[in-house]
């Protein structure tokens, strides 16, 4: 067990809808990051926060939006969801903001998300 | 971009046989991290190398660090089919944690 908790482990949803994504980050953790695994794609990181802040963006579409809460938990919005968002969506937290010493990243379980 | 290149991209091999599986970038990184996965889990973080030409030992794994701190390897020795699995390189710079695709590692018995 990472320590780090997400919800719900499965989702299917209709093309058009929006969902939301829930992580816990492990106790202490200031950072999350969260990524998009595919089968083609490999895992593409989407976005970090640290203690609240946006820290670093990646391929994270417009028609998706994060955030991270005072209590430290995070958020992954998606809406107007396509056929091609089907995807294994991880949340990952670290004590640190990334790139330096000692990031080690700790993962969820993963969301599975079937669009449909 | 930072990219990470991982190969091989699958490998299957018998219990008891070694490998390498190489990880290159043509970007430094302040730190590079090795992970396994599991088919419909997360990645669970194997070990971490930050100074070039570091050499880490877990058990049958071994992590080199390159001396630019641009690529990595891991060799595993007298492989088990415990071993299977997505071997994942990350590569830390920049507030971002980058990935490469991984080694789909496959050890039969």
């Amino acid at each position: 067990d990472s320590g780090v908790t997400q919800t719900p482990k499965h989702l299917i949803t209709a093309t058009g809808q929006r969902v939301t994504l829930r992580c816990s980050p492990r106790s202490g953790d200031l950072s999350v990051y969260w990524y998009q695994q595919s089968l083609d794609q490999g895992l593409q990181f989407l976005i970090q926060y640290y203690n609240g802040e946006e820290r670093a963006k990646g391929n994270i579409l417009e028609r998706f939006s994060a955030q991270q809460f005072p209590d430290l938990h995070s958020e992954l919005n998606l809406s107007s969801l396509e056929l091609g968002d089907s995807a294994l969506y991880f949340c990952a937290s670290s004590a640190h903001t990334g790139g330096g010493m000692n990031t080690e990243a700790f993962f969820g379980q993963g969301t599975r998300l079937t669009v449909v | 971009t930072q990219l990470l290149e991982q190969s091989p991209q699958f490998l299957s091999i018998q219990e008891g046989e070694n490998l390498t599986v190489y990880c290159n970038s043509s970007s430094v990184f302040s730190s590079l991290q090795w992970y396994r996965q599991e088919p419909g889990e997360g990645p669970v973080l194997l070990v971490t190398v930050v100074t070039g030409g570091e050499v880490k030992k877990l058990k049958r794994l071994t992590f080199q660090f390159g001396d630019a701190r641009k690529d990595s390897s891991l060799h595993i020795t007298a492989a088990q089919p415990g071993d299977t699995g997505l071997y994942l390189c990350a590569g830390g710079s920049n507030y971002k944690l980058t990935f490469g695709k991984g080694t789909l590692l496959t050890v039969n018995p």
